[in-house]
């Protein structure tokens, strides 16, 4: 059983290159994340998604771009990028985030990607 | 909108000693609460959760953290570290989507 599953795990980007970072989840969850995390300031969140073919913004949304085309995909665009976005993103999935609905709502996490941007 | 505030970014206690890791939250709805372990250069553990089943949590590795409405607290404590302990602790609020605190860092001493 994979879990969460991001790729790749290291990028060095030049200023204004784009990427794509791809997370995928084995769990049939419904809602996925993208978080950056950065020294002393937690995990923020950039975009998520409450299930295939929704994306929804989170608190840092601005220089991303995200995609849900399949339930166990989430796909997180930067199409030009900038030094700030220097990172380590996070990807997260969870059968459902919402308070009416089961028990089962704690997030599974991916290992992190590391991306630099020069 | 939701957020926790972790009060704390550094805590440092010696092997044996009691661990308490401070965490409030703001929400406009009854809340679900975890705590989160991180080791480094790894992703996120599930230590604990809040569900509203029970007031008081009992997570893995020793650790509980008890749910207090009245002051919107939710403080993870461990009553013995250990030096596997040390790592970066996150407390997190999730109503429609999963907020982050800022996190703590434990340190331990031998």
């Amino acid at each position: 059983n994979a879990g969460v599953t991001q790729t790749p795990k290291f990028r060095v980007l030049k200023t204004g290159q784009s990427m794509t970072l791809l997370c995928a989840q084995d769990m049939n969850h419904e809602y996925m994340y993208w978080y950056r995390q950065d020294p002393g300031m937690g995990l923020r969140l950039i975009h998520y998604s409450v299930g295939e073919g929704t994306t929804a913004k989170g608190e840092v949304p601005d220089g991303y771009n995200v995609s849900r085309l399949k339930k166990q995909n989430f796909l997180l665009g930067l199409e030009s990028a900038a030094p700030s976005q220097t990172s380590v993103y996070f990807c997260a999935s969870s059968y459902s985030s919402d308070a009416w609905v089961g028990t089962n709502t704690e997030a599974f996490f991916g290992q992190g990607t590391r991306l630099t941007v020069v | 909108a939701q957020s926790v505030t972790q009060l704390g970014s550094h805590v440092s206690v010696s092997e044996g000693a009691l661990v308490l890791l401070r965490c409030n939250y703001s929400s406009s709805v009854p809340p679900y609460l975890f705590w989160y372990v991180q080791y480094p250069n790894q992703g996120l553990q599930l230590l604990l959760k809040y569900t509203s089943a029970a007031t008081l949590v009992k997570g893995i590795n020793g650790f509980e953290a008890e749910f207090k409405k009245s002051e919107t607290s939710f403080h993870l404590t461990k009553p013995s570290a250990h030096m596997s302990d040390a790592a970066e602790y996150f407390c997190a609020v999730s109503n429609n989507d999963m907020r982050f605190g800022a996190g703590t860092r434990l340190t331990v001493k031998p």
